[in-house]
């Protein structure tokens, strides 16, 4: 778990802004994922990458775009096209698909104001 | 896509006795079916999970067992403590192949444990 950290832990937005989210792991692990957490939600899927150079949209992809340059970075961006970005956002990196374990990273708290 | 339905969503017990958390699923390709426990404001953490090839899992005072005909599965945890209380996850995903990375998961349970 201590393998995949998450920055910054809080951050706040301002309407119309863009902001990133950063995520870096050193287990090695091929797979990397972003899920957003709503109060009383379970975790929703926004993108994964199975690779590098490679990313597939999840459930909820409207208003974010990632990269995966290199294998240990996964950052998100939540863009102004996000209705609603104020969330609970966490990322996540596994060794084969989700049949194997799937570690998160402590999470970021987003807040627009 | 896989649907995954988690009950109840609250649930409170008394220190000693025994929870037990219902999770179905749609997706009757799903194999692999992992359990999270996450505290107030951390990150979720996996306690148990549970591969199509079994029907059921222990691990100390944690159980997990799978009907895979009825598509549900189901978290025990027996003797259950005051630091037993957190928000409880079911998931599902096929595993291997095509939608193996897409794990669903079930929108939670609070568990309360009451000394």
């Amino acid at each position: 778990d201590g393998g995949i950290t998450q920055s910054p832990k809080y951050l706040f937005r301002k309407e119309g802004q863009n902001v990133t989210l950063s995520c870096e792991q050193n287990l090695n692990h091929d797979a990397m994922y972003w899920y957003r957490q709503d109060p009383g939600q379970g975790l929703r899927l926004i993108y994964y990458s199975q690779i590098v150079n490679d990313f597939q949209k999840g459930d909820i992809a409207e208003g974010y775009s990632v990269s995966r340059e290199k294998k240990e970075s996964f950052p998100l961006t939540v863009t102004s096209a996000q209705k609603n970005p104020t969330a609970f956002y966490l990322c996540a990196s596994s060794n084969q698909g989700s049949g194997n374990t799937i570690y998160f990273g402590e999470g970021s708290w987003l807040t627009v104001v | 896509g896989e649907n995954v339905e988690q009950h109840p969503s609250t649930l409170s017990v008394q220190e000693g006795d025994s929870a037990v958390i219902k999770c179905t699923y749609s997706d009757s390709a799903s194999n692999y079916f992992p359990w999270y426990k996450q505290e107030l404001g951390k990150r979720p953490q996996l306690i148990i999970d549970i591969r199509s090839n079994v029907g059921e899992k222990k691990d100390q005072r944690i159980a997990v067992t799978l009907n895979k005909t009825a598509k549900h599965f189901s978290l025990h945890i027996t003797e259950t403590q005051p630091e037993d209380s957190a928000v409880y996850f079911c998931a599902a995903s096929k595993g291997s192949g095509a939608g193996s990375y897409q794990l669903t998961f079930g929108k939670g349970t609070k568990l309360s444990v009451i000394p």
